[in-house]
């Protein structure tokens, strides 16, 4: 089944660039969409369809989706960005939802 | 504005099936508008989908929990349904409901219930 990566933890000091990835094997042909999991709340979608926004989410998160790699970027990082951060498909080869295991998000 | 809400016992035995209701305020769970799904979230992990329904009955579910899941709608309470039988300490979670636009992403979740396996 397919698989998508992520690495454990990325951290960044508040009004610097946080740049979270998600590998897959081509998965610039697909389309990423990417959640925020605040501790003890549920997951939210703030980048859909590799680099659109929901509305409410800031400027600040945008995304992009190319090859073997999707990328999360989060500009001008503050205090309340540290959170869970997981990338998910739809793998059309199963017809099934696959989710990244995460990424860890530490606002030094 | 849609909006979700998890239901169901926060215990269940070992073998026995779990099950658990999202009821749906906003939006109508025969709109055509809308996928319904389920993911699971064990304690410290990450998230893991379970399963998606669409208002014409058609759903997909994930392959790794072997046949065990049915999904569900309730159009007399507006509402969708997890089961989840023959339950294992594995299966401890907290399960999320979620709409999507699509079957592609979900937007918004519910607050998500707790359901521990355990005798």
């Amino acid at each position: 089944s397919y698989v998508l990566t992520q690495s454990p933890s990325v951290s960044v000091a508040p009004g610097q660039t946080a740049t979270i990835t998600c590998g897959g094997d081509n998965v610039g042909s697909k389309s990423v969409h990417w959640y925020q999991q605040k501790p003890g709340q549920a997951p939210m979608l703030v980048v859909y369809d590799d680099s659109d926004r929901p509305s409410g989410i800031p400027e600040r998160f945008s995304g992009s989706n190319s090859g073997n790699t999707a990328t999360l970027t989060i500009t001008r990082v503050e205090a309340g960005d540290e959170a869970d951060y997981y990338c998910q498909v739809w793998d059309n080869s199963g017809d099934h939802v696959v989710f990244g295991g995460g990424t860890k998000l530490t606002v030094l | 504005q849609l909006q979700l809400q998890e239901s169901g016992p926060g215990r269940v035995k070992p073998s026995e099936t779990l099950s658990l209701t999202c009821s749906v305020s906003g939006g109508s769970i025969t709109s055509a508008d809308y996928y319904w799904g389920w993911i699971r979230q064990p304690p410290g992990k990450g998230l893991q989908w379970v399963a998606t329904i669409y208002y014409t009955g058609a759903t997909y579910d994930n392959p790794s929990l072997k046949s065990r899941v049915t999904i569900s709608t309730d159009t007399s309470r507006n509402s969708f349904s997890l089961r989840l039988s023959s339950v294992t300490a594995a299966d401890t979670a907290v399960y999320y409901c979620a709409a999507g636009r699509t079957y592609d992403w979900f937007d918004p979740w519910g607050q998500g219930t707790l359901v521990t396996v355990s005798s």
